[in-house]
């Protein structure tokens, strides 16, 4: 049974700031994806990660995939309030999306 | 008009009602699919269709019951609930076996059961 996990699942930082989420899963698979939920609201696609080593970047986020390792990273650059929402991975698990927990982040002045 | 439409929006219910959820796709995708998001827990996948054949039941209670009448419609029939089942529930749409195949999800319907 496939397993994803993300890390942390709570993070507060300081505008200007850089931090990492990270999501590791259990099983082979070569299609991630990160998505951003605020609150109240559904899910808003950010990245798509379809090979070993892909790199994604939009603003201040970028995105990796690291498929050996089976992790990938959501990079957080000089952090911003509008980040504030909460960031989901999801790996592609023969043809259905299997989620992560999650990771809240709040940005703050 | 937006890719995924999901109605109606809020929907509150008792326990002995019996309501439909319905999710409607405009992107020309072959998958459908229901999720359920709790307060502290992760997004639980219910119900797969590829195809409009049902191709996963996650171990989903029968008072949850599915129907996916043609590829652009998604139905989600409920009956008899209890206050656990009060969630958000969202749907998504994907094209299987394309470049890509990233799921694009409903604004959501949020279910209160009282």
């Amino acid at each position: 049974e496939l397993k994803v996990e993300q890390n942390p699942l709570f993070l507060s930082m300081q505008e200007g700031k850089n931090y990492t989420i990270y999501c590791n899963y259990s099983t082979t698979s070569d299609r991630l994806y990160w998505y951003r939920q605020d609150p109240g609201k559904s899910l808003e696609s950010l990245f798509v990660l379809l090979s070993n080593g892909a790199v994604k970047q939009e603003g201040r986020l970028m995105a990796s995939l690291d498929t050996k390792a089976r992790l990938s990273t959501l990079h957080i650059t000089a952090a911003v309030h509008d980040l504030s929402a909460t960031y989901f991975c999801a790996v592609d698990n023969t043809d259905k999306l299997i989620f992560g927990t999650g990771t809240r982040l709040q940005v703050f002045p | 008009e937006t890719g995924v439409t999901q109605t109606p929006r809020h929907l509150v219910m008792g326990m002995t009602n019996k309501k439909s959820l319905k999710c409607e796709q405009h992107l020309g995708h072959n998958a459908m699919y229901w999720y359920k998001q709790s307060a502290k827990k992760p997004l639980e996948l219910m119900f797969v269709y590829n195809f409009k054949e049902q191709t996963e039941n996650n171990s989903v209670p029968s008072r949850f019951s599915p129907e996916c009448p043609n590829s652009s419609h998604l139905f989600l029939h409920l009956h008899t609930l209890q206050p656990e089942d009060s969630a958000l529930y969202l749907c998504a749409s994907s094209q299987v076996w394309a470049e890509g195949g990233e799921a694009f999800f409903g604004q959501g319907t949020r279910l209160t059961v009282v």
